[in-house]
């Protein structure tokens, strides 16, 4: 099956400080999602992506859909202590009755105030 | 609003014990599913629906068993539970367009499951 590669798997990083994370494919996908889980909590979305190329911005978060369509990054400028948690990515080849998400493995960001 | 409400958050078993995690939702979505998530190893996907009374395997369907008898309701069952099934359960829900949903998936909370 599709398998995502996320790194890194975790970051400690001081509040202030940008953030980057990617995640790579050896399959192609046409849609690139990333995901925010807080501790204790169920992910919710951040970003979504349709386009290969396409930018897209939501407050300090960018993330980008890679032109080959096989990898994403997303970046966190000036981090501030409630960004911690696991960032996921996940990719989706949609088409005929396919439905499913493919998730990496996440990467934990701990943020120091 | 409630949106994706589990129920119950946490649960103790016995190996070989059966329960219901139970998983609603009040938006309306037609694809509804399940995954785990176990450290380390991301969210896998277990089950999912595109619908009333359709059900489908997704990467880690062994041991769990689903139904989709309404819209709003899926709940997951283990029918004989063992310790590799200890992890955290999430539900979750999107829109879809015709056959195909938007990946824009709306997660419950949660609930954690031990199993002795």
């Amino acid at each position: 099956g599709q398998q995502l590669n996320q790194s890194p798997q975790s970051m400690f990083i001081q509040e202030g400080e940008d953030v980057s994370m990617n995640c790579t494919s050896s399959s192609i996908f046409n849609t690139w999602l990333w995901y925010k889980q807080d501790p204790g909590e169920g992910p919710v979305l951040l970003i979504a992506l349709y386009k290969a190329g396409e930018l897209t911005s939501n407050g300090r978060l960018t993330a980008q859909f890679g032109i080959t369509r096989k990898d994403s990054f997303l970046n966190i400028s000036a981090s501030i202590p409630s960004d911690v948690g696991i960032y996921f990515c996940a990719g989706q080849l949609r088409g005929g009755s396919n439905y499913k998400l493919t998730f990496g493995k996440g990467t934990l960001l701990t943020v120091n105030p | 609003n409630a949106g994706v409400t589990q129920t119950p958050k946490f649960q103790v078993l016995k190996t070989g014990q059966s329960m219901t995690l139970q998983c609603a939702q009040d938006m309306n979505h037609e694809y509804m599913s399940w995954y785990r998530q176990d450290p380390g190893m991301g969210l896998r996907l277990i089950h999912y629906s595109v619908g009333a009374g359709i059900t489908d395997q997704g990467e880690v369907p062994n041991g769990y068993n689903v139904s989709r008898s309404t819209t709003e309701d899926f709940p997951l069952r283990l029918l004989s539970a063992a310790p590799s099934q200890t992890s955290v359960y999430f539900c979750a829900s999107s829109y879809s367009r015709g056959f195909a949903n938007t990946g824009e998936l709306f997660f419950g909370e949660g609930s954690r499951l031990t199993v002795l």
